[in-house]
This record gives C-alpha cells, structure tokens and sequence, in this order.
C-alpha cells in the first residue's frame, strides 16, 4: 500500500510570497496519476493539479506541479490572500485505490 | 455546469445504517466512474469507495469500509448511492461524492454531515 506524506503539516508564509509544498510517496508513483487539491475552510475540495504538472480548469498559472519518481512539489509562485488553506496530494493506484497525503495548511504569517 | 448535490446524511445511532444519495447533472453522468471520499471533523481527506461508468461488478472499497459499505448507481436518475451498514462512531465524516476521471477527483458536491453517536 502506497503512502503519501506531505510536508510541512503547516507554512506560515505572507501574500506575495512564494509558497513550495512536498508530497512523497513510500513507492515510486505513475506520474499520471498524482493530483492536487485545494481545501478553503468549509468548502469541498478543488483539482488544482492532475497528472503531475497539468492545471485543471480554471487555476490560475501561478499554481504549479512538478517531480516524479516519490517525491512531488506543489509550487504558489506568489500567493494571493485566497490561497491560504489545506492542500492535499493524491495519487490513483493498482486495486484500484486512491490514497491522499495527510494535507498541509497553508496560513497567513 | 456540473453540480453533484448529496443528501441523506444525518444522526445515527452506532451499529444503524444510512443510504446517501448523490444527484448529478451538467455532464453525461453515464459516462464517468463516481466516488465517495470522506472528511472526520478537523482531519483529512478518505478514499471510501469507486464505481465505474457502468456500475455492476464494477466497485471498490477502502477497507475500512469493506463488508459494510456498498456503492451503486442509478444512470437513468443520474444518482450515486452509498448504503451505509453497521456504522460506528469512527464513520463520523462528511462525506463528500464526486466525478471521477483518469484517477482524479475533478468535480465534488459540497458534502453530506453523517454523525454516528448514541
């Protein structure tokens, strides 16, 4: 069973600023298949992010994805006041199963 | 504009049952796998369950869910169901339905609060 593990649990980081979050995987993953949501308080989760590197539609270019193999970024090139909330990595595997990471909050300095 | 609304959660008693239900539209719901993946209070994100295009044989189960949950569909209603059985209060959640497409999660409906508790 593959286990997805994101870090940090928490990034206090300020508007503007730019914002790296790590998700690794205990195996090494198909690329096509690990994705990234964005969580805002009380709301559902978003796509931001498939197969990698590939925005959903509708993200904003500032969100970006990258890695391969067991180690995955997610990258906020500069953040907006939105953008502080929880983002999950998750990845489709054999079973089929999905896994998601434990998530990092992403807070306001 | 794809809408995915669930219904059907509520209080429970431990060891009763529940059916959630998920209603679609915008899109050609015959056509994708569906999922149920659920939320305890101030925790993460849970895989439960997956039921391909077609339904039928077609399910999958997290195993903390096996042999108590089942998945199905309705494609002439546009509906996802998950039956609920035996529930504890470790199944306290929202849960959440959505559409599925290459292994990802690309619409969710807003959620449904199921409460497990005496």
């Amino acid at each position: 069973e593959i286990v997805l593990t994101q870090s940090p649990g928490t990034l206090s980081l300020s508007p503007g600023e730019r914002a790296t979050l790590s998700c690794r995987a205990s195996q090494s993953l198909s690329s096509t298949y690990l994705a990234w949501y964005q969580q805002r308080p009380g709301r559902a989760p978003r796509l931001l992010i498939y197969g990698v590197s590939s925005r959903a539609t509708g993200i904003p270019d500032r969100f970006s994805g990258s890695g391969s193999g067991t180690d995955f970024t997610l990258t906020i090139s500069r953040l907006e006041p939105e953008d502080f909330a929880v983002y999950y990595c998750q990845h489709f595997g054999s079973s089929p199963r999905h896994t998601f990471g434990q998530g990092t909050k992403l807070e306001i300095k | 504009e794809v809408q995915l609304l669930e219904s059907g959660g509520g209080l429970v008693q431990p060891g009763g049952s529940l059916r959630l239900s998920c209603a679609a539209s915008g899109f050609t719901f015959s056509s994708y796998a569906m999922t149920w993946v659920r939320q305890a209070p101030g925790t993460g994100l849970e895989w439960v369950s997956a039921i391909s295009f077609s339904g039928g044989a077609d399910t999958y189960y997290a195993d903390s869910v096996r042999g108590r949950f089942t998945i199905s569909r309705d494609n002439s209603k546009n509906t996802l169901y998950l039956q609920m059985n035996s529930l504890s209060a470790e199944d306290t959640a929202v849960y959440y339905c959505a559409k599925a497409f290459q292994g990802r999660f690309d619409w969710w409906g807003q959620g449904t609060l199921v409460t497990v508790s005496s």
